[in-house]
Protein backbone atom coordinates (compact mmCIF):
# COMPACT_ATOMS: atom_id res chain seq x y z
CA UNK A 1 0.00 0.00 0.00
CA UNK A 2 1.57 3.19 -1.00
CA UNK A 3 1.01 5.62 0.89
CA UNK A 4 3.01 8.55 -0.66
CA UNK A 5 2.76 8.45 -4.46
CA UNK A 6 4.52 10.41 -7.69
CA UNK A 7 3.08 9.45 -10.69
CA UNK A 8 5.42 11.07 -13.01
CA UNK A 9 8.48 8.87 -13.28
CA UNK A 10 10.30 11.67 -15.35
CA UNK A 11 9.52 15.64 -15.94
CA UNK A 12 11.86 17.71 -19.20
CA UNK A 13 11.91 21.23 -19.07
CA UNK A 14 13.42 24.22 -20.66
CA UNK A 15 15.55 26.04 -18.58
CA UNK A 16 14.26 29.35 -17.38
CA UNK A 17 10.58 27.84 -17.14
CA UNK A 18 8.90 26.57 -14.40
CA UNK A 19 9.02 22.99 -13.23
CA UNK A 20 6.54 21.29 -11.30
CA UNK A 21 6.65 18.64 -9.35
CA UNK A 22 3.48 16.86 -8.23
CA UNK A 23 3.00 14.05 -4.64
CA UNK A 24 -0.04 12.78 -3.48
CA UNK A 25 -0.61 10.79 -0.28
CA UNK A 26 -2.96 8.82 1.17
CA UNK A 27 -2.85 9.58 5.11
CA UNK A 28 -4.00 12.40 7.13
CA UNK A 29 -1.72 11.74 9.86
CA UNK A 30 1.24 12.80 8.37
CA UNK A 31 2.90 15.93 10.31
CA UNK A 32 5.10 17.09 7.93
CA UNK A 33 5.84 16.88 4.17
CA UNK A 34 9.75 17.14 3.02
CA UNK A 35 11.37 17.34 -0.82
CA UNK A 36 14.24 15.60 -0.96
CA UNK A 37 16.78 15.91 -4.52
CA UNK A 38 19.05 13.23 -5.05
CA UNK A 39 21.85 12.79 -7.56
CA UNK A 40 23.12 9.57 -8.73
CA UNK A 41 25.52 7.94 -6.79
CA UNK A 42 24.81 10.17 -3.67
CA UNK A 43 22.26 9.96 -1.11
CA UNK A 44 19.25 12.56 -0.66
CA UNK A 45 19.65 15.84 0.26
CA UNK A 46 16.90 17.94 2.32
CA UNK A 47 15.52 20.65 -0.31
CA UNK A 48 12.57 22.00 1.51
CA UNK A 49 9.53 20.52 3.82
CA UNK A 50 6.32 22.21 4.91
CA UNK A 51 4.36 21.86 7.98
CA UNK A 52 0.49 20.02 7.60
CA UNK A 53 -0.15 23.35 8.87
CA UNK A 54 0.61 25.52 6.72
CA UNK A 55 0.05 25.39 2.69
CA UNK A 56 3.00 27.06 1.35
CA UNK A 57 6.37 27.91 2.23
CA UNK A 58 9.04 29.52 0.10
CA UNK A 59 12.82 29.25 -0.23
CA UNK A 60 14.66 31.22 -3.01
CA UNK A 61 13.40 29.51 -6.27
CA UNK A 62 11.76 26.54 -4.78
CA UNK A 63 8.18 26.60 -3.35
CA UNK A 64 6.49 23.74 -1.70
CA UNK A 65 2.12 23.90 -1.90
CA UNK A 66 0.14 21.81 0.55
CA UNK A 67 -3.34 21.10 -0.46
CA UNK A 68 -4.64 19.43 2.88
CA UNK A 69 -8.16 18.69 1.46
CA UNK A 70 -6.78 16.85 -1.76
CA UNK A 71 -3.79 15.44 -0.04
CA UNK A 72 -1.85 16.84 -2.79
CA UNK A 73 1.90 18.51 -2.50
CA UNK A 74 3.88 19.97 -5.33
CA UNK A 75 6.78 21.86 -5.64
CA UNK A 76 7.65 24.87 -8.19
CA UNK A 77 11.35 25.44 -9.13
CA UNK A 78 11.45 29.15 -10.93
CA UNK A 79 13.30 29.23 -12.76
CA UNK A 80 14.56 26.30 -13.40
CA UNK A 81 18.54 25.42 -14.07
CA UNK A 82 20.28 22.80 -15.88
CA UNK A 83 21.83 22.06 -12.14
CA UNK A 84 18.04 20.96 -10.98
CA UNK A 85 18.69 18.19 -12.79
CA UNK A 86 18.22 15.01 -10.73
CA UNK A 87 15.47 12.77 -8.83
CA UNK A 88 13.11 14.44 -6.49
CA UNK A 89 11.56 12.81 -3.57
CA UNK A 90 8.58 13.69 -2.02
CA UNK A 91 8.36 12.23 1.97
CA UNK A 92 5.66 12.54 4.48
CA UNK A 93 6.32 12.31 8.27
CA UNK A 94 4.51 9.97 10.36
CA UNK A 95 3.17 11.77 13.73
CA UNK A 96 6.10 11.74 16.61
CA UNK A 97 3.88 9.33 18.21
CA UNK A 98 4.38 6.62 15.37
CA UNK A 99 8.00 7.20 15.34
CA UNK A 100 8.53 10.51 13.13
CA UNK A 101 9.50 8.25 10.16
CA UNK A 102 9.81 9.23 6.57
CA UNK A 103 7.63 7.74 4.03
CA UNK A 104 9.01 8.14 0.22
CA UNK A 105 7.24 8.04 -3.17
CA UNK A 106 8.93 6.85 -6.46
CA UNK A 107 10.89 9.57 -6.98
CA UNK A 108 10.49 11.84 -10.49
CA UNK A 109 13.46 12.78 -12.27
CA UNK A 110 13.89 16.20 -13.81
CA UNK A 111 15.72 17.01 -16.53
CA UNK A 112 16.19 20.89 -16.97
CA UNK A 113 17.60 21.76 -20.76
CA UNK A 114 19.74 24.41 -21.65
CA UNK B 1 30.82 19.52 10.66
CA UNK B 2 30.84 15.71 8.94
CA UNK B 3 27.93 14.71 7.76
CA UNK B 4 26.46 10.82 7.47
CA UNK B 5 28.80 8.58 6.70
CA UNK B 6 28.61 4.83 5.78
CA UNK B 7 31.08 2.25 5.41
CA UNK B 8 31.94 0.32 2.36
CA UNK B 9 30.36 2.79 0.08
CA UNK B 10 30.39 -0.15 -2.23
CA UNK B 11 30.29 -4.03 -1.48
CA UNK B 12 29.70 -7.06 -3.83
CA UNK B 13 29.28 -10.41 -1.86
CA UNK B 14 28.07 -13.93 -3.03
CA UNK B 15 24.79 -15.18 -2.11
CA UNK B 16 24.70 -17.24 1.38
CA UNK B 17 27.54 -14.32 1.95
CA UNK B 18 27.62 -12.04 5.23
CA UNK B 19 27.87 -8.31 4.63
CA UNK B 20 28.27 -5.65 7.65
CA UNK B 21 27.30 -2.33 7.25
CA UNK B 22 28.15 0.59 9.18
CA UNK B 23 26.46 4.30 9.58
CA UNK B 24 28.55 7.15 11.44
CA UNK B 25 25.45 9.57 12.09
CA UNK B 26 26.02 13.22 12.97
CA UNK B 27 27.34 14.11 16.18
CA UNK B 28 24.32 14.81 18.46
CA UNK B 29 21.62 13.11 16.88
CA UNK B 30 20.09 10.86 18.68
CA UNK B 31 17.78 9.66 16.02
CA UNK B 32 19.16 7.06 13.44
CA UNK B 33 17.30 5.55 10.64
CA UNK B 34 17.93 2.73 7.86
CA UNK B 35 16.46 2.92 4.49
CA UNK B 36 17.02 0.90 1.49
CA UNK B 37 16.13 1.43 -2.01
CA UNK B 38 16.03 -1.35 -4.37
CA UNK B 39 16.11 -1.39 -8.35
CA UNK B 40 15.19 2.27 -8.94
CA UNK B 41 12.02 1.85 -6.58
CA UNK B 42 10.48 4.28 -3.94
CA UNK B 43 13.21 4.54 -0.31
CA UNK B 44 11.96 2.86 1.71
CA UNK B 45 12.05 2.98 5.92
CA UNK B 46 13.55 0.02 7.66
CA UNK B 47 13.79 0.49 11.51
CA UNK B 48 14.71 3.49 13.48
CA UNK B 49 16.76 4.22 16.63
CA UNK B 50 16.52 6.51 19.34
CA UNK B 51 19.88 6.53 20.94
CA UNK B 52 20.56 3.00 21.22
CA UNK B 53 16.72 1.59 21.49
CA UNK B 54 14.96 0.15 18.23
CA UNK B 55 11.81 2.61 18.72
CA UNK B 56 10.69 0.96 15.01
CA UNK B 57 11.77 -2.12 13.20
CA UNK B 58 8.33 -2.19 11.13
CA UNK B 59 10.07 -1.90 7.95
CA UNK B 60 13.14 -4.91 8.45
CA UNK B 61 12.57 -7.46 5.55
CA UNK B 62 13.09 -10.63 7.79
CA UNK B 63 15.63 -11.98 10.21
CA UNK B 64 18.33 -12.51 8.18
CA UNK B 65 18.43 -8.73 9.34
CA UNK B 66 20.07 -7.15 12.10
CA UNK B 67 20.71 -3.62 13.20
CA UNK B 68 22.54 -2.64 16.25
CA UNK B 69 23.52 0.43 17.76
CA UNK B 70 25.67 0.13 21.22
CA UNK B 71 26.25 2.71 22.56
CA UNK B 72 23.91 5.06 20.71
CA UNK B 73 26.60 5.97 18.11
CA UNK B 74 27.34 4.46 15.45
CA UNK B 75 25.01 1.86 13.77
CA UNK B 76 25.30 -1.65 11.95
CA UNK B 77 23.18 -3.48 9.43
CA UNK B 78 24.26 -7.12 9.07
CA UNK B 79 22.81 -8.97 6.39
CA UNK B 80 23.37 -12.94 6.68
CA UNK B 81 23.35 -15.13 5.14
CA UNK B 82 22.30 -12.76 1.91
CA UNK B 83 19.89 -13.20 -0.60
CA UNK B 84 20.03 -11.75 -4.39
CA UNK B 85 16.90 -9.73 -3.66
CA UNK B 86 18.45 -7.89 -0.86
CA UNK B 87 20.91 -5.75 -3.60
CA UNK B 88 20.25 -2.35 -3.27
CA UNK B 89 21.04 0.97 -1.93
CA UNK B 90 21.25 1.10 1.67
CA UNK B 91 20.65 4.72 3.19
CA UNK B 92 21.26 5.85 7.06
CA UNK B 93 19.92 8.86 8.30
CA UNK B 94 19.95 11.18 11.55
CA UNK B 95 17.90 13.61 12.98
CA UNK B 96 18.48 15.86 16.09
CA UNK B 97 15.04 15.51 17.74
CA UNK B 98 11.95 14.51 17.11
CA UNK B 99 9.65 17.93 17.13
CA UNK B 100 10.38 21.64 15.89
CA UNK B 101 9.97 22.88 12.55
CA UNK B 102 10.56 20.30 10.01
CA UNK B 103 12.87 18.33 12.24
CA UNK B 104 15.37 17.47 9.10
CA UNK B 105 16.49 14.06 8.55
CA UNK B 106 19.69 14.27 6.72
CA UNK B 107 21.04 10.98 4.86
CA UNK B 108 24.29 9.87 4.36
CA UNK B 109 25.61 8.68 0.25
CA UNK B 110 24.43 5.30 0.74
CA UNK B 111 25.70 1.46 0.76
CA UNK B 112 25.71 -0.55 -2.56
CA UNK B 113 24.94 -4.00 -2.02
CA UNK B 114 25.62 -6.46 -5.04
CA UNK B 115 24.39 -10.05 -4.05
CA UNK B 116 25.40 -12.45 -7.14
Amino acid sequence: DQQVKQNSPSLSVQEGRISILNCDYTNSMFDYFLWYKKYPAEGPTFLISISSIKDKNEDGRFTVFLNKSAKHLSLHIVPSQPGDSAVYFCAARTPYNQGGKLIFGQGTELSVKP
Amino acid sequence: EAGVTQFPSHSVIEKGQTVTLRCDPISGHDNLYWYRRVMGKEIKFLLHFVKESKQDESGMPNNRFLAERTGGTYSTLKVQPAELEDSGVYFCASSQGMRGTGNTIYFGEGSWLTVV
